[in-house]
C-alpha cells in the first residue's frame, strides 16, 4: 500500500538556524515528491517539489533533496523563521496516478 | 474569491446523524480531491474528481461515504449515520490538471472542515 513517513515528530530549532526535515518513500516507482507546510487551523500550503529525474532543487529559504537510491527526501530551511513553526508533509505521486500520498507530519518548533 | 473554500468551517453533529461538507473549488481547475485528516495524523485520501471522468473513489472508508461533484465544479462530501470515528477535519483540495502545469501534482487545500461527532 502507500506509505510515506517521516522520521521526527517534532523538531524544535533555535531561530536564525537551519532545520532539516527527513523523509522516508516506500514506492520507487513515484516520480514526484512535494512538501506541503501546514499552519495550524489552516490547509495545508505548496513549499516546493521535486522530479524523481533531479536530486536537488532550491526555492527561497529552501532546499529539497531526493536520494532515489535510499528512498529518502529531506526539507532544508535556512535561518528559520518563527513563522516557519508549522507542520510539514511530504508526498509523493506515482506515473499515472492522480493522487498524492501524505506523510503523517512533522512539527517544526522555532525558538526565539 | 481566489482560493478553494469549504464550509462549513465547523460542524458538530450527533452519533446516527447525516452530514454535508461543501467544496468550491478554484475556478477553471479540472481536478477536485477530498482528503481527511485525523488529530495528530496525515492526509488520508478519500475521492478524485478529474473532468467528466468516473471518480477515483478507492479511499473511501466505507459506503457511508459518497460524494458528488456537480456541473465539474461544486462539490458535496456526505456522511451517513455519522460514528464517532468520522471526527476529522476534511480538506478539500483543486489543481489545474492538463493546463500548462500538468503533472506538477500542485494541489491548492481549502482551510477545512472540522467535523466533530458526539
Amino acid at each position: 500500500g502507500e506509505s510515506v513517513g517521516l522520521h521526527l515528530p517534532t523538531l524544535s530549532v533555535q531561530e536564525g538556524d537551519n532545520s532539516i526535515i527527513n523523509c522516508a518513500y516506500s514506492n520507487s516507482a513515484s516520480d514526484y515528491f512535494i512538501w506541503y507546510k501546514q499552519e495550524s487551523g489552516k490547509g495545508p500550503q505548496f513549499i516546493i517539489d521535486i522530479r524523481s529525474n533531479m536530486d536537488k532543487r532550491q526555492g527561497q529559504r529552501v532546499t529539497v533533496l531526493l536520494n532515489k537510491t535510499v528512498k529518502h527526501l529531506s526539507l532544508q530551511i535556512a535561518a528559520t523563521q518563527p513563522g516557519d513553526s508549522a507542520v510539514y508533509f511530504c508526498a509523493e505521486k506515482r506515473p499515472g496516478n492522480n493522487r498524492l500520498a501524505f506523510g503523517k507530519g512533522n512539527q517544526v518548533v522555532v525558538i526565539p | 474569491g481566489a482560493g478553494v473554500s469549504q464550509s462549513p468551517s465547523n460542524k458538530v453533529t450527533e452519533k446516527g446523524k447525516d452530514v454535508e461538507l461543501r467544496c468550491d473549488p478554484i475556478s477553471g481547475h479540472t481536478a477536485l480531491y477530498w482528503y481527511r485528516q485525523s488529530l495528530g495524523q496525515g492526509l488520508e485520501f478519500l475521492i478524485y474528481f478529474q473532468g467528466n471522468s468516473a471518480p477515483d473513489k478507492s479511499g473511501l472508508p466505507s459506503d457511508r461515504f459518497s460524494a458528488e461533484r456537480t456541473g465539474g465544479s461544486v462539490s458535496t462530501l456526505t456522511i451517513q449515520r455519522t460514528q464517532q470515528e468520522d471526527s476529522a477535519v476534511y480538506l478539500c483540495a483543486s489543481s489545474l490538471v492538463g493546463g500548462p502545469f500538468a503533472n506538477t501534482g500542485e494541489l491548492f487545500f481549502g482551510e477545512g472542515s472540522r467535523l466533530t461527532v458526539l
